[in-house]
């Protein structure tokens, strides 16, 4: 089945350090990807929609200078957290868009645990 | 717009009990329904999903049955195990949209 693999799992970085994570399709061409960031005990925020080839789609109250989304190709997709700080800390996942019949499927990435100190 | 609750957990049960996490829906249309479930320290994974009313999704055991007229998607278990305990997410998509939104998730804990 299509699988999208997300790395790093875990990093730790230091405050005003920049943080890239990457999420590819391995058997598959995303046109769409999304990133998600997961706070403690909370659901899913979507951050932004990617999609290839153009600028992303950020919901609100992301802000896009920090979260750098790059959609380059139909297999990867990169979040690069910027001048990270403890705030920024959290589980951030990606997902990719299978359109199939009878509706959208989603695969999602197994998450980066980001912690800045 | 388009909105996804939950009941709120976390819940705790002993092994083979019978497992319903309520998920109740507000959407435009008909919009396809979904359960996720995540494990700790990792990302989601799809476990059953439903897309016009009266169509019941299953897998592993777990069943959810879409309800226009409650607009209800209730996760069901006839005997959970100890390698269920995750959290649930109750989700939508809205045609159209390849947005998902989520419920807050609901922590299930399985007891040997």
């Amino acid at each position: 089945g299509a699988v999208v693999s997300q790395h790093p799992s875990r990093v730790i970085c230091k405050s005003g350090t920049s943080v890239k994570i990457e999420c590819r399709s391995l058997d598959f061409q995303a046109t769409t990807m999304f990133w998600y960031r997961q706070f403690p005990k909370k659901s899913l925020m979507l951050m932004a929609t990617s999609n290839e080839g153009s600028k992303a789609t950020y919901e609100q109250g992301v802000e896009k200078d920090k979260f750098l989304i790059n959609h380059a190709s139909l297999t990867l997709s990169t979040l690069t957290v910027t001048s990270a700080h403890p705030e920024d800390s959290s589980f951030y996942i990606c997902s990719a868009s299978l359109s199939v019949t009878g509706g959208y499927g989603y695969t999602f990435g197994s998450g980066t645990r980001l912690t800045v100190v | 717009g388009n909105s996804v609750t939950q009941m709120e957990g976390p819940v705790t049960l002993s092994e083979e009990a019978f497992l319903t996490i309520n998920c109740t829906y507000t959407a435009t249309g008909y919009p396809s329904l979904f359960w996720y479930v995540q494990y700790p320290g990792e990302g989601l994974q799809l476990l059953l999903k439903a897309t016009k009313a009266d169509d019941k999704g299953s897998n592993k055991g777990f069943e959810a049955t879409y309800r226009k007229e409650t607009t209800s998607f209730h996760l069901e278990k006839g005997s959970v195990q100890v390698s269920d305990s995750a959290v649930y997410f109750c989700a939508l998509n809205q045609g159209g949209s390849e947005k998902l939104v989520f419920g807050k998730g609901t922590k299930l804990t399985v007891n040997p």
